[in-house]
């Protein structure tokens, strides 16, 4: 599968601060998706995105699929330290291509109170 | 809520041993995966199942097989486990063809090989 350019690599903020990250494809997607995974754990599915240009909010959280298809935004915004983790991007060009997704390879979130 | 369990969260086998992870989800999922992670190579897709008795290799399936006898058990298997297969393996699952993408992981499995 084809490896997602994400940055930053890492970020270190202070509580209350907003949040970017992004990813970047060399292809087209049809599918974007972020997950957040807590140390020691599974990545857990924070957002779905399947429509170039939407644009999606899960709490704090808003995320949107670019309209060029290769690319797609998180903000988190007024951070708390619970949302210390990684965060992944993870995409997928279409069905015809199977299953599986391509993964970012990881924001590290560090939130300071 | 979707459930995933993993069947250990830790292991421990030596080189050559046979090892086998058991993932179980309860949604009734058709597709499941089997991932490795990594640090600096993020989530690779070692396997994945579509049905019953369905596999299909992902980007690195060498060393590995799998089996998924019934619908909400997906298992991995090591035939001779080697020190390069020391990892963090996540087993992950979808609903259907539809929400393929979608996918629901368990907690992980922490496997050192010694």
């Amino acid at each position: 599968g084809q490896q997602l350019n994400q940055s930053p690599q890492s970020m270190f903020i202070q509580e209350g601060e907003d949040v970017s990250m992004n990813c970047t494809s060399s292809s087209i997607f049809n599918t974007w998706l972020w997950y957040k995974q807590d140390p020691g754990e599974g990545p857990v599915l924070l957002i779905a995105l399947y429509k170039a240009g939407e644009l999606t909010s899960n709490g704090r959280l808003t995320a949107q699929f670019g309209i060029t298809r290769k690319d797609s935004f998180l903000n988190i915004s007024a951070s708390i330290p619970s949302d210390v983790g990684i965060y992944f991007c993870a995409g997928q060009p279409g069905l015809d291509s199977g299953y599986a997704l391509n993964f970012g390879k990881g924001t590290s979130l560090l939130v300071t109170p | 809520d979707v459930k995933v369990t993993q069947s250990s969260r830790y292991l421990v086998k030596r080189t050559g041993e046979k090892v086998f992870l058991e993932c179980v989800q309860d949604m009734d999922h058709e597709n499941m995966f089997w991932y490795r992670q990594d640090p600096g190579l993020g989530l690779r897709l070692i396997y994945f199942s579509y049905d019953v008795k369905m596999k299909e290799k992902g980007d690195i399936p060498e060393g590995y097989s799998v089996s998924r006898e019934k619908k909400e058990r997906f298992s991995l298997i090591l035939e001779s486990a080697s020190t390069n297969q020391t990892s963090m393996y996540l087993c992950a699952s979808s609903f259907d063809r539809l929400t393929a993408y979608e996918q629901y992981f368990g907690p992980g499995t922490r496997l050192t090989v010694t």
